[in-house]
């Protein structure tokens, strides 16, 4: 079956920009998280969907959004970017809370 | 607040040895605890579940409630084990699900 999709792969955006990563989760999946990877903070919880209703948020600031659709499809958005928003966002589905994750490859967002 | 701590970033063991990674969790509750793994140039994947007790790739893991640990070993390690290696549990409780990951450990196996 095919795996988890994020796309763009990379992207490339200025200060103050906004931007929006989508997640296509595994067929049937209902739960879709999302992490920040950087290489001094490690992997962070972003947030996570359940049936278009988010379930649980971590600490970040409101400018960290997301939302997800009724194919279970989600999209993360973050508006006035900071150079510290640079890092690999990973998007994980799964079938049911406490089964194993599935992640995507990332996307990668590089803000200059 | 959650926390997990692997307390080594970079593990280097030849061959045949023994290795063992080390995790540490202060949760709340009875979390589900996880191993991922991220192979060069692969995405991350699971490599092993506390619930299952399976051994996958040679690999266990045994959960410590008193010490609040769940290291992950291996008898005999291979090169091809070489990867990122996180710690991660789970909050299960109610309908809240996300996975809170340790900073990882990189584990070289030197030929």
């Amino acid at each position: 079956k095919a795996g988890v999709t994020q796309t763009p792969r990379y992207l490339i955006k200025t200060r103050g920009q906004q931007v929006t990563l989508s997640c296509s989760p595994i067929s049937g999946h209902r739960s879709v998280s999302w992490y920040q990877q950087t290489p001094g903070q490690g992997l962070q919880f972003l947030f996570e969907y359940f049936s278009e209703t988010q379930r649980n948020k971590g600490n970040f600031p409101g400018r960290f959004s997301g939302r997800q659709f009724s194919n279970s499809r989600s999209e993360m958005n973050v508006s006035t970017l900071e150079l510290g928003d640079s890092a690999l966002y990973l998007c994980a589905s799964s079938l049911m809370q406490n089964t194993e994750a599935f992640f995507g490859q990332g996307t990668r967002l590089t803000v200059v | 607040a959650q926390r997990v701590t692997q307390p080594e970033k970079l593990l280097s063991v030849f061959k045949g040895a023994p290795v063992e990674l080390k995790c540490n969790y202060s949760y709340s509750g009875s979390p589900e605890l996880f191993w991922y793994v991220q192979y060069s140039r692969q995405r991350l994947q699971l490599l092993l579940r506390h619930i299952s007790r399976e051994s996958i790739k040679g690999f266990t893991a045994d959960l410590n409630k008193g010490e609040t640990s769940f290291h992950l070993k291996k008898p005999f390690a291979q090169e091809e084990d070489s990867a990122m290696y996180y710690c991660a549990p789970s909050d299960g409780g109610g309908s809240n699900y996300k996975l809170t990951f340790g900073k990882g450990t990189l584990l070289t196996v030197n030929p």
